[in-house]
């Protein structure tokens, strides 16, 4: 079953702009998780934001978390086009592997 | 780095012949996953394995095998490969201790094509 849903499925921006993707989930989790997979390619994991933290940062990439809501949203300030790829938030709420959700597809315009 | 590598980047089969998708980590990781990749469906989890020779199924272990003779080797086998079995496999790995605990590291795919 999918843990998380991510919002919107698609966005196109230009280069320069910042493009901001949501994550919700269902159940308690310890930690939430945001992975980037190029076309075609494996998931490289980009940052990890624990329950008990509200907002992350890690170059240009910006996660929140708020688990009263059950969500979370990962923020790219200053998009490049080789930001292009598909984004996935991955839940651990404790069993033995991450839940992943069906991702963002992000477009950056040159 | 961990070095997650899947031995066949595409692969075609056809109906009803057995398939083995393997999957090698060179850093001593206990555990190991295999997820199929699917349009508007994400990532699930087809099995993992936690230690050599221990497995445990994940949410559509249907119609799926596995195998971990060796540490570093996890290996997907489809009995009789269907054409609903058409997608793309991941294989990843993490260190010891609670997996979801852990960043997973993930090889780079193999995209299975069932004729």
């Amino acid at each position: 079953s999918q843990q998380g849903e991510e919002d919107p499925q698609a966005l196109s921006i230009q280069e320069g702009e910042n493009a901001t993707m949501n994550c919700s989930y269902k159940t308690s989790i310890n930690n939430l998780q945001w992975y980037r997979q190029n076309s075609g390619r494996g998931l490289v994991h980009l940052i990890l934001i624990r329950s008990n933290e509200r907002e992350k940062h890690s170059g240009r990439l910006r996660v929140t978390l708020d688990t009263s809501k059950k969500s979370s949203s990962l923020l790219i300030t200053a998009s490049r086009a080789a930001d292009t790829a598909s984004y996935f938030c991955a839940t651990d709420a404790g069993r033995r592997a991450l839940t992943f959700g069906s991702g963002t597809r992000l477009q950056v315009q040159p | 780095d961990v070095k997650v590598t899947q031995s066949s980047r595409y692969l075609v089969k056809r109906t009803g012949e057995k398939v083995f998708l393997e999957c090698v980590q060179d850093m001593d990781h206990e555990n190991m996953f295999w997820y199929r990749q699917d349009p508007g469906l994400g990532l699930r989890l087809i099995y993992f394995s936690y230690d050599v020779k221990m497995k445990e199924k994940g949410d559509i272990p249907e119609g799926y095998s596995v195998s971990r003779e060796k540490k570093e080797r996890f290996s997907l086998i489809l009995e009789s490969a269907s054409t609903n079995q058409t997608s793309m496999y991941l294989c990843a790995t993490t260190s010891g201790g609670v997996a979801g605990a852990n960043v997973l590291t993930f090889g780079a795919g193999s995209r299975l094509t069932v004729l």
